[in-house]
């Protein structure tokens, strides 16, 4: 299974700002997805990226907001743009590949908190 | 609608226990898979277990076993000897059809493991 290592790990930003969170993969991957988990929630899709064209978007999520780049099949960047409070959450890149679990992983997560 | 739900509240489990999580998911696709996944309090995902709807047992792996009954439309989560390092969140996602990689999350289980 892949490996990825997503950063940073956490940090504290003021409002009206933009972060952007890296996620390198260890192997070539098709699929690569961001997830925001909001404080005591689920985890929620973000976008799809998809390797040399635009991100695919869930509903309610906008690309002024989350900009999401893939250069290559190895690595993608989230930005969360004009961050408010409502923006702090964990983020999470993952990768699905195969048809079996296995391919299925997160990296560790960015634990974000604005102020 | 919601396609994977985890009702129970918070559970806490004597040492050495088993424990049943229980999880129901709603698809009307022929074609699909479910994970299992742990999120403890430094938040990454750790991938536990998977079952296709096609195989014809139900999946173990170590302490983790999953009891699918596909007719209910369940997937449920049984860790056998609970150790302490079990506390955590516990989230039941499926994936859909196939190429589509996106997996949705059910709401999760919070279950602390007492000595």
């Amino acid at each position: 299974s892949a490996v990825i290592s997503q950063k940073p790990s956490r940090d504290i930003c003021q409002r009206g700002t933009s972060l952007t969170i890296q996620c390198q993969v260890d192997s070539q991957v098709t699929m690569m997805f961001w997830y925001r988990q909001q404080p005591g929630q689920s985890l929620t899709l973000i976008a799809t990226a998809n390797q040399g064209s635009e991100a695919t978007y869930e509903s309610g999520f906008v690309i002024d907001k989350f900009p999401i780049s893939r250069p290559n099949l190895t690595f993608s960047t989230l930005t969360v743009s004009n961050m408010s409070p409502e923006d702090s959450s964990i983020y999470l890149c993952s990768v699905g590949e195969g048809w079996k679990g296995y391919g299925y992983t997160f990296g560790s997560g960015t634990r974000l908190t604005v102020v | 609608a919601q396609k994977i739900t985890q009702t129970q509240p918070g559970m806490f489990v004597q040492e050495k226990e088993a424990v049943t999580l229980d999880c129901t998911y709603d698809t009307s696709d022929q074609s699909y898979g479910l994970f299992w996944y742990k999120q403890p309090s430094s938040g990454e995902m750790i991938f536990l277990i998977y079952q296709g709807s096609y195989d014809e047992q139900n999946a173990t792996e170590g302490r983790y076993s999953l009891n699918f009954q596909k007719a209910r439309k369940s997937a449920n989560l049984v860790i056998s000897a609970s150790q302490l390092g079990d506390s955590a969140m516990y989230f039941c996602a499926m994936r859909e059809g196939y190429g589509n990689n996106r997996l949705a999350f059910g709401k999760g289980n919070q279950v602390v493991v007492i000595p």
